[in-house]
């Protein structure tokens, strides 16, 4: 089946510092979804890119839709320990089939230390 | 505005109990998906559901697991017979129509003991 590659699969940093991760696959993607999990939650919806080459901010969040359509980028600038979290990155096939038509990476683990 | 919601929060059951989870999604959505996701793992596709129709079982086990989305009420993740590997978060997610965003619920955490 169709496979997204995330890296790091964990990162430890220290609070203020600057974050990037990235959502990597050798398929062609026309959305791009960025979640992040709580411990103990469900996963909520950070940022949703819908174009290549879309750059999309959410606070201190900034996520990015690669031009090949292949990738896309998370960046968290000045890191503070409620961004703790796994930050899942999900991607629509193009085309879509009619059945489930997200595929989800394995997630990045970010712990911020004080 | 109600995101979706899922009950019970937390299940225990013991090996060869059912467990029946439940969601009831986002207002206004009529397209549901259950995930599962096991300690330490991301999100495993298990079934995505419209409105009395199952569209995609493909991540189903084929034996024990039944899932349902009837024309009132909530959706129903159905284990039968629970073995001890069955213990996991389950995640509904759903969306509005097909391949749109899909927004989760909080999950059920499922112990078997």
């Amino acid at each position: 089946g169709q496979q997204l590659n995330q890296s790091p699969q964990s990162m430890f940093i220290q609070e203020g510092e600057d974050v990037s991760m990235n959502c990597t696959s050798s398929s062609i993607f026309n959305t791009w979804l960025w979640y992040k999990q709580d411990p103990g939650e469900g996963p909520v919806l950070l940022i949703a890119l819908y174009k290549a080459g879309e750059l999309t901010s959410n606070g201190r969040l900034t996520a990015q839709f690669g031009i090949t359509r292949k990738d896309s980028f998370l960046n968290i600038s000045a890191s503070i320990p409620s961004d703790v979290g796994i930050y899942f990155c999900a991607g629509q096939l193009s085309p879509a089939p009619d059945g489930q038509n997200f595929v989800f990476g394995p997630g990045t683990r970010l712990s911020v230390l004080p | 505005n109600a995101g979706v919601m899922q009950n019970p929060r937390h299940l225990v059951r013991r090996r060869g109990q059912e467990a029946r989870l439940r969601c009831s999604p986002m207002k206004g959505h009529s397209h549901v998906y259950w995930y599962r996701q096991l300690p330490e793992e991301g999100l495993k596709f298990m079934v995505y559901l419209q409105k009395e129709n199952i569209i995609d079982e493909s991540g189903m086990p084929k034996e024990r697991f039944s899932a349902e989305f009837p024309k009132e009420g909530p959706s129903i993740l159905r284990i039968q017979q629970v073995v001890r590997g069955d213990s996991a978060a389950y995640f509904c997610a759903s969306s509005p129509r097909p391949r749109e965003t899909q927004y989760f619920g909080p999950g059920t955490r499922l112990l078997v003991l």
